[in-house]
């Protein structure tokens, strides 16, 4: 079983439409959770980290965490096509540990 | 500008041929990283670092070293480099304090033949 696990897509989305991307994680002992987009050909890029649970909403996203589930995922309103790109999700452990999904491509038609 | 920079961006090289790919930052940051992107398996780390002389393995160390002598700089080694370890290689760094966010490098495209 991997560490962490998102569906590899790839998700269409229309322009204007709110686009859910979702990651599940098998330590339960994690302490962070980020989401990176990454462009074809470029380095990951931070776009939200969430450490507790509940929804943290930044401009058009929204990253929700659920412990119990082992769940957390992240919305994108009013999605654009500058937003299709691949998104990782990113696990913490205790051990200062980095783990990453394999990300969903995301892809916004205009 | 705070940024990690990487040396080189691209290389190619031969079985057996020992390299190093370089990384620095100047955002004072104590913990830095390095990870392999391959398609289908994401990123993996290899090697972390929490401060100067601290290091310890990630998911894939198999093949490689790394040294951490100053705070700001964070090379990986190859000491003989084999086919399987071409790849894309991200150098990250990230403050010990708070949340751990990482910021990464442009990345280093190596193709070991």
């Amino acid at each position: 079983q991997k560490e962490v696990e998102q569906n590899s897509g790839p998700l269409s989305v229309p322009e204007g439409a709110i686009a859910s991307l979702n990651c599940t994680y098998s330590d339960r002992g994690s302490q962070s959770f980020f989401w990176y987009r990454q462009y074809s050909g470029k380095s990951p890029e931070l776009i939200m980290s969430i450490y507790s649970n509940g929804d943290k909403e930044d401009g058009r996203f929204t990253a929700q965490l659920n412990k119990a589930s082992q769940y957390v995922s992240l919305l994108i309103r009013d999605s654009q096509p500058s937003d299709s790109a691949t998104y990782l999700c990113a696990v913490r452990n205790n051990f200062n540990k980095f783990y990453f999904g394999s990300g969903t491509k995301l892809n916004v038609k205009p | 500008e705070a940024q990690v920079t990487q040396n080189p961006r691209y290389l190619i090289t031969v079985t057996g041929k020992k390299l190093t790919v370089t990384c620095s930052q100047n955002m004072n940051h104590e913990y830095m990283s390095w990870y392999r992107q391959d398609p289908g398996l994401g990123l993996r780390q290899i090697y972390y670092s929490m401060n100067v002389e601290v290091t310890d393995k990630g998911d894939v160390p198999e093949g490689y070293k790394v040294s951490r002598k100053e705070k700001r700089n964070f090379p990986l080694i190859l000491e003989s480099p084999s086919p399987n370890q071409t790849s894309l290689y991200f150098c990250a760094s990230s403050s010990a304090s708070g949340g751990n966010e990482q910021f990464f490098g442009p990345g280093t495209r190596l193709t070991v033949l």
